[in-house]
């Protein structure tokens, strides 16, 4: 089964300094991989996706994120955070299963603090 | 478009208690979702659909019911609601197709005592 492992809880980035979330995955092929943000009490909004292809992605707010299939891992970047920036962010892996369903599997989260 | 908007926002139930969440959607999305959302655990899918009059099974069903008898509304059901099922509940909805973009409501706080 495939499962996402997000090893940071809580990190904390000073206005304009950059910014890389870690994200590991587990799965026997290569996944679909996804990255939503949570903003504090509202629902999760997609930034980015990879299915395949370049494995450098762009997406939204000036996030990008890089697959790096050697090291399982898919993880966020930004070059500079901006206090609106400050939400948690989940990485997810999608997968279709045996009878076809898409299956989506989040990680824990990252909770991201800003400061001035 | 409002999206997809759900229905409270909070609640409070005791335990053996009944309610239904509602959510609904303006996006003539074919899939419909509940999640919930509990700390350190991420969100894990309780029931989902893919059309209407159809419904199926996530990875944590237990203790919930689900109808979709309208395209545009998703109702989770909690029969006999227990403090476990203390949680953010979160709709979300998408279009047919291999993992198009989820688009998710902003919540349900529910805690049950």
């Amino acid at each position: 089964a495939q499962s996402v492992t997000q090893p940071d809880i809580h990190i904390t980035v000073s206005e304009g300094a950059s910014l890389e979330l870690r994200c590991n995955y587990s799965y026997g092929a290569t996944p679909y991989l996804f990255w939503y943000v949570q903003s504090p009490g509202q629902g999760l909004q997609l930034l980015l996706k990879y299915f395949s292809g370049d494995t450098l992605v762009q997406g939204i707010k000036g996030f990008e994120a890089e697959f790096k299939r050697s090291q399982s891992s898919f993880n966020l970047r930004k070059p500079s955070v901006h206090w609106s920036d400050a939400a948690e962010y989940f990485c997810a892996v999608g997968v279709i299963s045996n009878f076809g369903n898409e299956k989506l599997t989040f990680g824990t989260g990252t909770r991201l603090t800003i400061i001035p | 478009n409002a999206g997809v908007t759900q229905t409270p926002k909070f609640r409070v139930l005791k335990t053996g208690q009944s309610m239904t969440l509602l959510c609904a959607q303006d996006m003539n999305h074919e899939y419909m979702y509940w999640y919930r959302q509990d700390p350190g655990m991420g969100l894990r899918l309780i029931h989902y659909s893919v059309g209407e009059g159809t419904t199926a099974k996530g990875e944590v069903p237990d203790g919930y019911n689900v109808s979709r008898l309208k395209k545009q509304n998703f109702l989770l059901g909690l029969e006999s609601a227990a403090p476990s099922q203390t949680s953010v509940y979160f709709c979300a909805s998408k279009q047919a197709g291999e993992f198009r973009e989820q688009y998710f409501g902003p919540g349900t706080r529910l805690t049950v005592t």
